[in-house]
């Protein structure tokens, strides 16, 4: 079965230096897509970066990139030059099937100024 | 451009009470989901549509019952609410399936006594 694991419950990251949140995942499938979400305290889910399995280059989204390791089954996400409104819940997703995301347990992350 | 729309935004519910969680979508989105989140976890999909009529069962159905009929608005029903359904509810909407960014709504907070 597709899972995915964030093992980070929590982290902190002083402000404008770069943290790395890491998430694993499992799948026998070759195509796919990896999220990182943002839930900030307001709740609403934000979608922060995309990554399309069968593209070697990671992708960027300004201060946030990923780490994308195929053969190690890795996603994680870098945020560069740290900002107070960064401090959220990041929640890794992975496209299990057409419909359903596999979310992980998500990881909060503290911005400390 | 509103995105997407839940009401209500908190709710108390007493054991054995109905409700019904409204949604609604303004982008034209064909796929709709349900999720809850429960303290400490990633989202479970609840129920999904991939138009209207077409509603089919995600991870989590017992308890809940799902509508589709029309694109924009995707109610979920709780029937005979039980103190298990206390949980945040959150509706999103996509253009398509798998690889497609889910937009979300800003949640439901129920809770069950």
């Amino acid at each position: 079965a597709q899972t995915v694991t964030q093992s980070q419950p929590e982290m902190s990251v002083q402000e404008a230096e770069t943290v790395t949140l890491s998430c694993t995942y499992d799948t026998s499938e070759s195509d796919y897509y990896l999220f990182w979400y943002k839930q900030p305290p307001s709740r609403q889910m934000i979608l922060v970066i995309r990554q399309e399995a069968y593209k070697q280059q990671n992708a960027t989204e300004n201060r946030f990139s990923v780490n994308f390791q195929k053969a190690a089954k890795s996603f994680s996400l870098k945020i560069s030059d740290s900002q107070l409104g960064d401090a959220a819940m990041y929640f890794c997703a992975y496209p299990s099937g057409t419909y359903k995301y596999i979310f992980g347990t998500g990881t909060r992350l503290k911005v400390l100024a | 451009n509103a995105g997407v729309t839940q009401t209500p935004k908190f709710r108390i519910l007493k054991i054995g009470q109905s409700m019904t969680l409204q949604c609604t979508q303004d982008m034209n989105h064909n796929y709709m989901y349900w999720y809850r989140q429960d303290p400490g976890m990633g989202l479970k999909l609840i129920y999904y549509s991939v138009g209207a009529g077409i509603t089919d069962k995600g991870e989590v159905p017992n308890g809940y019952n799902v509508s589709r009929s029309t694109t924009e608005d995707f109610p979920l029903r709780l029937e005979l609410a039980a103190p298990s359904q206390t949980s945040v509810y959150f509706c999103a909407s996509s253009y398509a399936g798998r690889g497609y960014e889910q937009y979300f709504g800003p949640g439901t907070r129920l809770t069950v006594t």
